[in-house]
């Protein structure tokens, strides 16, 4: 079975504060996604990363950033944390050919900022 | 904007009864997918279907497409209480953008 884990299911940290969640994945995949779910919005795409050292923006990157060092691992950085980004945060991979596939999800890390 | 919207928003049935929602879209796609989530956890892939696919069954969900309505539907048949979770589509679109769009979900809560 195909295995995503999130470092922290909950987070709490103050404004300012600069903040890392990590993504991993068992599967080789190339695709890897961050996204954040807020009530009555759905899921809305940060960042997504196709290939190590690869990303690419989704559609609210602001107060993010990203890393892709290795294939398995893809961390998720608010530079200087705000309260506006408490929020739970999901980090998905698929295979080769994303949007094609299934996504794989984590459980989520749930983030308030204070 | 958001390119899948579920309907309705929230949905509660008794255990045995079938549940139908539904999802419309905006723009051209691959193939559509739905995920299940219980609460406060991540997301499980359901089934995908392609534009080329009128109709899929996987067990007791059954799920249509008709493109030219850009809308779906996720049946679950003879529903039980463990069915209990939001449902959410995902589009991927034809213009080859690698990521999934995500609607707003459905609640569906089955009464024991």
């Amino acid at each position: 079975d195909v295995k995503v884990t999130q470092s922290s299911r909950y987070l709490v940290k103050r404004t300012g504060e600069k903040v890392f969640l990590e993504c991993v994945q068992d599967m080789d995949h190339e695709n890897m996604f961050w996204y954040r779910q807020d009530p009555g919005l759905g899921l809305r795409l940060i960042y997504f990363s196709y290939d190590v050292k690869m990303k690419e923006k989704g559609d609210i990157p602001e107060g993010y950033s990203v890393s892709r060092e290795k294939k398995e691992r893809f961390s998720l950085i608010l530079e200087s944390a705000s309260t506006n980004q408490t929020s739970m945060y999901l980090c998905a991979s698929s295979f080769f050919r994303a949007g094609r596939s299934a996504q794989y999800f984590g459980p989520g890390t749930r983030l308030t900022v204070l | 904007s958001q390119q899948g919207e579920e309907d309705p928003q929230a949905l509660s049935i008794q255990e045995g009864e079938n549940a139908t929602m539904n999802c419309s879209y905006k723009t051209s796609i691959n193939n559509l997918q739905w995920y299940r989530q219980n609460s406060g956890r991540g997301l499980v892939h359901l089934i995908l279907i392609r534009s080329n696919e009128r109709e899929k069954h996987s067990g007791r969900l059954r799920v249509t497409l008709d493109t030219s309505k850009k809308s779906s539907s996720l049946l679950i048949t003879a529903s039980r209480a463990a069915d209990t979770a939001s449902y959410f589509c995902a589009t991927a679109l034809d213009t080859g953008r690698r990521a999934l769009t995500f609607g707003s979900g459905t609640r569906l809560q089955v009464q024991p």
